[in-house]
């Protein structure tokens, strides 16, 4: 069984610039998260999707980042306009039954 | 107060060491405990996952839960080099999509 795909791997940009991310999760998998972890600590949910409905997004910061899940299968995150402290490695799960999460190998971002 | 802690560490043991990585919660509500481990440049990856008061073994890996401490813990027996990584505990509410909260990592380290 194929795992939690992630585009791209690494990605350095200017503050101010815009940057997106792409996860594919397990085929079959209705729920999605995207987590942000800053270096030294635990991942933090961004945002959480059922299928392609929004189950929670309350530590998304609205005002610079968002994310879409078209048709329940992928999903891209984005964040316009990027801020310093935006560094971070950017995960993806996906869950079949909302309990067991499996993971990406994450999107390291690098804002400069 | 964060709802979830964990000794940061780091922790250095030789093989075949005994090692106990814990947690403590605040919210009563969590009701699923996991442990995840991560290494370097990797997304993390469950370990053990369990949600009633008392002892789960697999294999080398025995996690403990203590519901009227609010305390769980993860002992690896027969540590060995291969362990060297980040472990991250993970705690969910009971609700249906309940998010996970994790812990902010213990770095260990099993030296030949």
């Amino acid at each position: 069984e194929a795992g939690v795909a992630q585009s791209p791997r690494y990605k350095i940009i200017e503050k101010r610039q815009s940057v997106a991310f792409w996860c594919n999760p397990i085929s079959g998998h209705a729920t999605l998260y995207w987590y942000q972890q800053i270096l030294g600590q635990g991942p933090k949910l961004l945002i959480q999707f059922q299928n392609n409905g929004v189950v929670d997004d309350s530590q998304l910061p609205k005002d610079r980042f968002s994310a879409e899940r078209l048709k329940g299968v992928d999903s891209t995150l984005k964040i316009q306009p990027a801020k310093l402290e935006d560094s971070a490695v950017y995960l993806c799960a996906s869950s079949a039954t909302g309990y067991e999460q499996y993971f990406g190998p994450g999107t390291r971002l690098t804002v400069t | 107060q964060k709802e979830v802690e964990q000794d940061p560490g780091p922790l250095s043991v030789p093989e075949g060491a005994i090692v106990s990585l814990n947690c403590t919660y605040s919210n009563s509500a969590f009701q699923y405990f996991m442990w995840y481990r991560q290494y370097s440049r990797k997304g993390p990856e469950l370990l053990m996952y369990t949600y009633s008061s008392g002892n789960k073994e697999d294999g080398r890996f025995t996690a403990q839960v203590d519901k009227s401490s609010k305390y769980i813990s993860l002992f690896i027996r027969d540590s060995q080099p291969s362990d060297s990584a980040t472990y991250l505990c993970a705690i969910r509410h009971g609700t249906s999509y309940g998010k996970l909260t994790f812990g902010q990592g213990t770095i260990l380290t099993v030296h030949p």
